[in-house]
This record gives C-alpha cells, sequence and structure tokens, in this order.
C-alpha cells in the first residue's frame, strides 16, 4: 500500500508554455502533499505544502503565481508551471502524507516529473 | 528550517558493510527516516526509527540513534551493486520532512 503516482514522467516544452503535473496518492487519503524540486546531483527543496480544500502554503523564494498548485481531493494534488522558462527545467516530485503511519510524518513519494524547457 | 547533515559519497566493495551517516538538529523529533532514491526516481521510505529507540534493525538494514550527539546512521550489511543510490535522512518538522543533502553510495563489484 501507500502508493503515489505521478503524470507525466518526463515532458518536454516550448518557453512560455503551461505544463500540469498530477500526484495522485491511489490507495490512501493524504490529506497533505507535498511538491518538491530537485536539481541534478542536489538535494530536495520544498516548494509547497497543500492541504486538501486549501490554499497552499509556499516555501520562501517560491513564487506562488508561477506555480499553482491545486489539492482538490484527498487523493489528487496537482502543480501547474506557467509560462515556462528554461530555468524551470528540473526534477519535480510529489510525497503525500498518510497520516496513520509512521506517527503522521511518514511522506509517500511519486516517481518524480522530469521537465525540460526548450 | 532544520539542518541535517551527511557527507556527499561513499564507496564501498560488494559483499562489504555501508555505513551512512546524518547529523540532525531538533533533539524533540520522534521519528527519523531513511529514504533511498535510485537513478531518474523519486524517494522510497527504506525504514524509520522512533526517538526512545537506540537500534533497529531490518534485514540487512540497521538503524543506530544516538540521541545524546543527535547522531544518525544506517548500516547496510552485505551491500550489493542494487544499492547503489542516494540515500537521504529527514527529520520531522511542524508540518513537513527536512531532509539531508544526500549521501550517493556506489557499489564496486
Amino acid at each position: 500500500g501507500a502508493v503515489v503516482s505521478q503524470h507525466p514522467s518526463w515532458v518536454i516544452c516550448k518557453s512560455g508554455t503551461s505544463v500540469k503535473i498530477e500526484c495522485r496518492s491511489l490507495d490512501f487519503q493524504a490529506t497533505t502533499m507535498f511538491w518538491y524540486r530537485q536539481f541534478p546531483k542536489q538535494s530536495l527543496m520544498l516548494m509547497a505544502t497543500s492541504n486538501e480544500g486549501s490554499k497552499a502554503t509556499y516555501e520562501q523564494g517560491v513564487e506562488k503565481d508561477k506555480f499553482l498548485i491545486n489539492h482538490a481531493s484527498l487523493t489528487l494534488s496537482t502543480l501547474t508551471v506557467t509560462s515556462a522558462h528554461p530555468e524551470d527545467s528540473s526534477f519535480y516530485i510529489c510525497s503525500a502524507r498518510d497520516p496513520s503511519r509512521g506517527g503522521g510524518y511518514e511522506q509517500f513519494f511519486g516517481p518524480g516529473t522530469r521537465l525540460t524547457v526548450l | 528550517g532544520e539542518d541535517v547533515e551527511q557527507s556527499l559519497f561513499l564507496s564501498v566493495r560488494e559483499g562489504d558493510s555501508s555505513v551512512i551517516n546524518c547529523t540532525y538538529t531538533d533533539s524533540s523529533s520522534t521519528y527519523l527516516y531513511w529514504y533511498k532514491q535510485e537513478p531518474g526516481a523519486g524517494l522510497q521510505l527504506l525504514t524509520y526509527i522512533f526517538s526512545n529507540m537506540d537500534m533497529k534493525q531490518d534485514q540487512r538494514l540497521t538503524v543506530l540513534l544516538n540521541k545524546k550527539d543527535k547522531h544518525l546512521s544506517l548500516r547496510i550489511a552485505d551491500t550489493q551493486t542494487g544499492d547503489s543510490a542516494i540515500y537521504f535522512c529527514a527529520e520531522p518538522g511542524a508540518n513537513n520532512l527536512f531532509f539531508g543533502t544526500g549521501t550517493r553510495l556506489t557499489v564496486i563489484p
């Protein structure tokens, strides 16, 4: 159990277009989902925390108007990169917290989405 | 945020033991986690340890916790080539996990 999927697994887009990435918890309800960004050979950088039915909380330095997050249901959160530019190229990973496990802190990660902006 | 530190690289020969170390800052952390990331993939939870434990063993994995020194380690016995990956330790924040920089483990055949 505790499977998280992401779609698409990779995407290539032109500069100026918008890209939507979906994150789904397949077999549990996730009241909280997290979006991370990972640069090559670097650790995870938390972008935002989203709670179902409320606005996402963005980390300092993350543009909320550029990275739109919607958490419309207990199993789905979406990240939309608006007006993407080459510097937005990165590996985006989502995770979902299952409050019934590991003291409630345990996060289950999606496989990641590789975004390349040309 | 919390400051979770790890060494960046570790190389071991196949069959040897690997020990990956981590230091964390929040002494009130109730759980501490180890995640594994294979190339081009997301993170997979390997194991976790509750703060009232000193050691936890799970097959080839042994987690040691030294709360006094805020030091966490992950030992992999009989390391295999399939263990080559990046290993992250993590401690909980108020609503999130704080991840270390990750240790890239390379297993030499």
